[in-house]
């Protein structure tokens, strides 16, 4: 099995552009979550789904950020206009089941570089 | 509201030696505590969680509400153990607080 799959790995933009990432859960997990680290702390939640439902965005910047589930499969989070300090590792994780929240596959995460 | 403390950003051991990496939380309920593993270019990945009272690759870890505590120990080190290191703290929900992470450095 592939795990949590994501893209692009890397990205290199100039503030005030966009930038779009994109994630793939393991199959049949329900719950999706993204994740900001930045360097030297450990990650912190952005966004957390339950199939196509954001049951908690509390600490998504919304005057920039926007995410999305359509489908209740993968799911794509945006930024826009970047900034300098967005850049940060955006980790996406899964897992199966509301009741096993704490079990969270990561993914291998997007470095996003904004000079 | 929660938080997660790891006092060391960097642990350095010898390999043989003890392990332990420090945890220390803030929670008003009854929190449930995990330590999870990030391997030099591999994903992050639990370790192991205090519910369990399992002992992953030779590390355990007790909560102790009293102190508040939940550090990760390993009575001899390996030099496969040398990974970055991060206690996380739910209270219940589905949201993981996760501490700053600890370096440990296993030397030969």
């Amino acid at each position: 099995e592939a795990g949590v799959v994501q893209s692009p790995r890397y990205k290199i933009i100039e503030k005030k552009q966009p930038v779009a990432f994109w994630c793939n859960p393991i199959s049949g997990h329900n719950t999706l979550y993204w994740y900001r680290q930045n360097l030297g702390q450990g990650p912190e939640l952005l966004i957390r789904y339950e199939n196509e439902e954001a049951v908690d965005d509390s600490q998504l910047p919304k005057d920039r950020f926007s995410a999305e589930r359509l489908k209740g499969v993968d799911s794509t989070l945006k930024i826009q206009p970047a900034e300098l300090g967005d850049s940060a590792v955006y980790l996406c994780a899964s897992s199966p089941h509301r009741q096993f929240s704490y079990e969270q596959y990561f993914g291998p995460g997007t470095r996003l570089t904004v000079t | 509201a929660q938080r997660v403390t790891q006092p060391e950003k960097l642990l350095s051991v010898f390999k043989g030696a003890p392990v332990e990496l420090k945890c220390n939380y803030s929670y008003s309920g009854s929190p449930e505590l995990f330590w999870y593993v990030q391997y030099s270019r591999q994903r992050l990945q639990l370790l192991l969680r205090h519910i369990s009272r399992e002992s992953i690759k030779g590390f355990t870890a007790d909560l102790n509400k009293g102190e508040t505590s939940f550090h990760l120990k390993k009575p001899f080190a390996q030099e496969e153990d040398s990974a970055m290191y991060y206690c996380a703290l739910t209270g219940g929900g589905n949201k993981l607080t996760f501490g700053t992470g600890t370096q440990l450095k296993v030397e030969l």
